[in-house]
């Protein structure tokens, strides 16, 4: 079975500081990683995910198979940050597969960056 | 650019009524999936379709059923509803290989059963 796991429901920094939000995850596999966004009254956007090693509005998440981990950063935090985030995750893309391209959330962090 | 519609936004139902939520997804996506979130809760996946067929179950309850049609978009049948089907309902739509693009949500239909 797979699994996210967002230990921090709740996650206030000060504009400027670092932010990291945790995941982890449990999947016998190699799964696909990702971070979506919810801005309030708006709907999931989809942030990064960890193929693509990308940063997007200064963020980065490196999974950690060691760890099964996939944690988001941020070295400076801004007001406009705050939102709440999702990591998920997903089988590997398979057309065969019976859980192919099913998404598994975690509970979610609001993260709330004060001036 | 064309995003993932949904309709109704809003849809206020009373008990042991039925309901109809329906999904349009992005032009050329090919796959449709359906989410739940009560309040305070994370989204739970209800049912996926690949090329309009049911690709993927998860916790949806027997009252449920859903489709998706030939122009692919999808519809989210509720019946005899409950109180506790009263939570934000949206759907996904991605390409067949969607885990390498990510998925594309819609904004929800906030369904509120009395």
């Amino acid at each position: 079975a797979q699994r996210v796991t967002q230990p921090e429901k709740l996650l206030s920094v000060f504009k400027g500081a670092p932010v990291e939000l945790k995941c982890n995850y449990s999947y016998s596999g190699s799964p696909e990683l990702f971070w979506y966004v919810q801005y309030s009254r708006q709907r999931l956007q989809l942030l990064l995910r960890h193929i693509s090693r990308e940063s997007i509005k200064g963020f980065t998440a490196d999974l950690n198979k060691g760890e099964t981990s996939f944690h988001l950063k941020k070295p400076f935090a801004q007001e406009e940050d705050s939102a709440m985030y999702y990591c998920a995750l997903s089988g590997p893309s398979n057309a065969g597969g019976t859980s192919y391209g099913k998404l598994t959330f975690g509970q979610g962090t609001i993260l709330t960056v004060h001036p | 650019a064309a995003g993932v519609i949904q309709s109704p936004r809003h849809l206020i139902k009373e008990k042991r009524e039925t309901a109809t939520l329906k999904c349009y997804p992005i032009p050329r996506h090919d796959t449709v999936y359906w989410y739940q979130q009560g309040p305070g809760q994370d989204p739970q996946f209800l049912i996926s379709f690949y090329e309009k067929m049911q690709s993927d179950k998860g916790s949806i309850p027997d009252r449920f059923s859903a489709q998706q049609f030939s122009d692919y978009h999808s519809e989210l049948n509720m019946s005899s509803l409950e109180l506790g089907d009263s939570a934000l309902y949206f759907c996904a739509s991605s390409l067949v290989d969607g885990g390498n693009y990510g998925y594309t949500f819609g904004s929800g239909t906030r369904l509120t059963v009395v």
